[in-house]
């Protein structure tokens, strides 16, 4: 069955540098993936969905990338901001979701 | 529109008993999904449901629970009997058309069953 796979360890990273979360994706090529950001006490909030035949793709701060070869889905968020603490959920195009990864930024 | 809803915010039952987790859809969504929160598990899909249809249940755990929309813009989760097990947080999500767009999440239901 499809699998979607997250660094279920914390990132922790100093405010103003670049948050890089890893999504990977196995048994299955999903022909989209989707990002979520989740905060304690509340449902996952839609952040960014990018296609199989996109590389790239950008909202803000916010930059998702999609390699089919290495069935990988890179998160990235520049510039982070304390405010950006939460956990980051990948998600397939059939709205499995990986494990999320814990994202803190300390000031 | 006020978004998904759900109800109750939060239950406590004891172990036996039955429980019903309720979701209002976003208006004019057609697909709603039920999804299990915890520690452990994560966040796993339950059942999917497209034009008040099931299409894929293959996430409900047990026999224990069931899953309905008895019309197009409101569902249920029952859990019966309940156990200490299936104490999570409990989601509902709506999307506008199947699974090709972004799902709106409710603000979930905490069961804890002692």
């Amino acid at each position: 069955s499809q699998k979607i796979e997250q660094n279920s360890e914390a990132l922790n990273i100093q405010e103003g540098k670049t948050a890089t979360l890893t999504c990977n994706y196995t048994n299955y090529s999903p022909a989209y993936l989707q990002w979520y950001r989740q905060d304690p006490g509340r449902g996952p909030v839609f952040l960014l969905l990018i296609r199989e035949n996109e590389k790239e793709k950008r909202k803000e701060r916010l930059k998702v990338t999609f390699d089919t070869t290495l069935k990988q889905s890179l998160f990235h968020i520049t510039a982070s901001q304390p405010a950006d603490s939460a956990t980051y959920l990948c998600a397939s195009d059939k709205l499995v979701f990986g494990a999320g990864t814990i994202l803190r930024v300390k000031s | 529109d006020a978004g998904v809803i759900q109800s109750p915010r939060h239950e406590v039952t004891e172990m036996g008993q039955e429980v019903t987790l309720r979701c209002k859809l976003i208006s004019g969504h057609n697909s709603l999904f039920w999804y299990r929160q915890t520690m452990m598990r994560g966040l796993e899909l339950l059942i999917y449901f497209n034009n008040n249809v099931p299409i894929d249940d293959s996430g409900m755990p047990e026999d224990r629970f069931s899953a309905k929309m008895p019309n197009a813009s409101f569902s249920t989760l029952k859990i019966q009997p309940s156990e200490p097990r299936d104490s999570a947080v409990y989601f509902c999500a709506s999307s506008l058309r199947d699974r090709g767009t972004e799902a709106f999440f409710g603000q979930g239901t905490r069961l804890t069953v002692v």
